[in-house]
């Protein structure tokens, strides 16, 4: 089965709120890998993360891996149309990815 | 550079007609996957190779068959298509095992 959960699967939101997917593991992770797919799209790489504790940011993006290494989050602050599209996470390497997260954004 | 390259982009199908969808990267990696997508859901993976000369299934391999023909090219084979296969056919491929993958534009297959 799968490695990691994700929530929620749908988020709608207001333009400009802020929005944030979580991926939650059983087990220790080595890493966490990032991936957006817009609508029409193919995945797209955003980030890997590593160590315990880490926070990375990309411009409105904020990616947190636990400090137990168990569970990651993606942040969105202030949502854009430009944000809509699902987002994927995937745990230790794992070639397989789970349903991700849809985010709509309503103008 | 064009990364990894799916062809064709659309195709229609009958019921029972057979097709090979290609796949191929210039990034020299050296592990390579097939998905399907099915409308509002994730990904699956179909058949994967984890290097050259060999292949391995996935969660849905039934109905697929896939060769890796070189470094460079990993093809999926549908010996008898269905309408359950209607799907979005994404190809993707990583140097290792710790690195992102790099995905193709996709495959829009329909089946009548």
């Amino acid at each position: 089965g799968q490695q990691v959960m994700q929530i929620p699967q749908y988020q709608h939101v207001q333009e400009g709120e802020d929005f944030t997917t979580y991926c939650n593991s059983s087990t220790t992770l080595s890493n966490i890998q990032w991936y957006k797919q817009r609508p029409g799209g193919h995945p797209v790489f955003l980030i890997q993360l590593v160590k315990s504790g880490e926070v990375k940011k990309q411009k409105r993006l904020t990616f947190q891996f636990g400090e137990a290494k168990k569970n990651s989050s993606l942040h969105i602050t202030a949502t854009q149309t430009t944000d809509v599209g699902t987002y994927f996470c995937s745990g230790n390497n794992d070639m397989r990815f789970g349903a991700g997260t849809r985010l709509t954004v309503k103008p | 550079n064009a990364g990894v390259t799916q062809t064709p982009k659309f195709q229609v199908l009958k019921t029972g007609q057979s097709m090979t969808l290609q796949c191929a990267q210039d990034m020299n990696h050296n592990s390579m996957y097939w998905y399907r997508q099915d409308p509002g859901m994730g990904l699956r993976l179909i058949y994967y190779s984890a290097s050259e000369g060999t292949t391995d299934k996935g969660e849905v391999p039934n109905g697929y068959n896939v060769s890796r023909l070189n470094k460079r090219e990993f093809s999926l084979r549908l010996e008898s298509a269905a309408p359950s296969q209607t799907s979005v056919y994404f190809c993707a491929s990583r140097t290792g095992g710790r690195q992102p993958q790099h995905f193709g534009d996709g495959t829009r297959l329909s089946i009548l």
